[in-house]
């Protein structure tokens, strides 16, 4: 079976600073890993996703994440914070021959001033 | 951009109801889905659909209901509601091009039965 973790189901950071929400995988196969973001009362959208073409993917609204097999981990991260960032942000992994997406609990991200 | 859409988006009913949750998606994705997701929580899948006439049970048991007579339209149904249906749902699509492919969202339902 495949799962996923997202440590920290909340993370605070100062506009212009490092983002960095981790999540960890787990699959027996190779995994197909995607972030999605939701911002308030909205439904979820697509950040970026690996597909094994290359680790490091880079996504939309300047968010990066590399898939690392050694850590079984696809961080994702952003160099500098915006208000405009504050959301809930999910990891995602594709489960078995349905096309299943797996969530993570979701790590809810909070920029400051 | 993504062409799927939910309705109602908000939606207060009392306990006993029949409700329905519409989703409907344009871009003639053969797979479709239904999460429920509780106030800051993870998304549980429900149901979900491979085409016309398929539906199957997800991974949260869920007393409601869905069909796929259409494959653009994959309502879920509620025969009666009850406080413990209050949640937000969310529907998807994918197409069947491949286990890299994204599923879309619609913008979601809130649920609040009282």
């Amino acid at each position: 079976a495949q799962s996923v973790t997202q440590l920290g189901s909340h993370v605070s950071v100062s506009e212009g600073a490092l983002v960095l929400l981790r999540c960890n995988y787990s699959s027996s196969v190779p995994p197909y890993l995607f972030w999605y973001v939701q911002y308030p009362n909205q439904g979820l959208q697509l950040l970026l996703k690996y597909t094994s073409a290359a680790t490091l993917v880079k996504g939309i609204n300047g968010f990066e994440a590399e898939f690392k097999k050694s850590e079984t981990s696809f961080h994702l991260t952003k160099p500098s914070a915006h208000m405009s960032d504050a959301a809930e942000y999910f990891c995602a992994v594709r489960s078995g021959g349905y096309n299943k997406l797996i969530f993570g609990a979701g790590t809810r991200l909070a920029v400051h001033p | 951009e993504a062409d799927i859409y939910q309705t109602p988006r908000y939606l207060v009913i009392g306990t006993g109801k029949k409700i329905t949750l519409e989703c409907s998606q344009t871009m003639g994705h053969d797979k479709m889905y239904w999460y429920q997701q509780d106030p800051g929580m993870e998304l549980h899948l429900i149901h979900y659909s491979y085409g016309v006439n398929s539906t199957e049970k997800g991974d949260l048991s869920s007393e409601s209901t869905v069909s796929r007579i259409r494959t653009e339209h994959f309502p879920l149904t509620l025969e009666s509601a009850r406080p413990s249906h209050t949640s937000q749902y969310l529907c998807a699509s994918s197409d069947q091009s491949g286990a890299d492919t994204e599923a879309f969202f619609g913008q979601g339902t809130r649920l609040t039965v009282v």
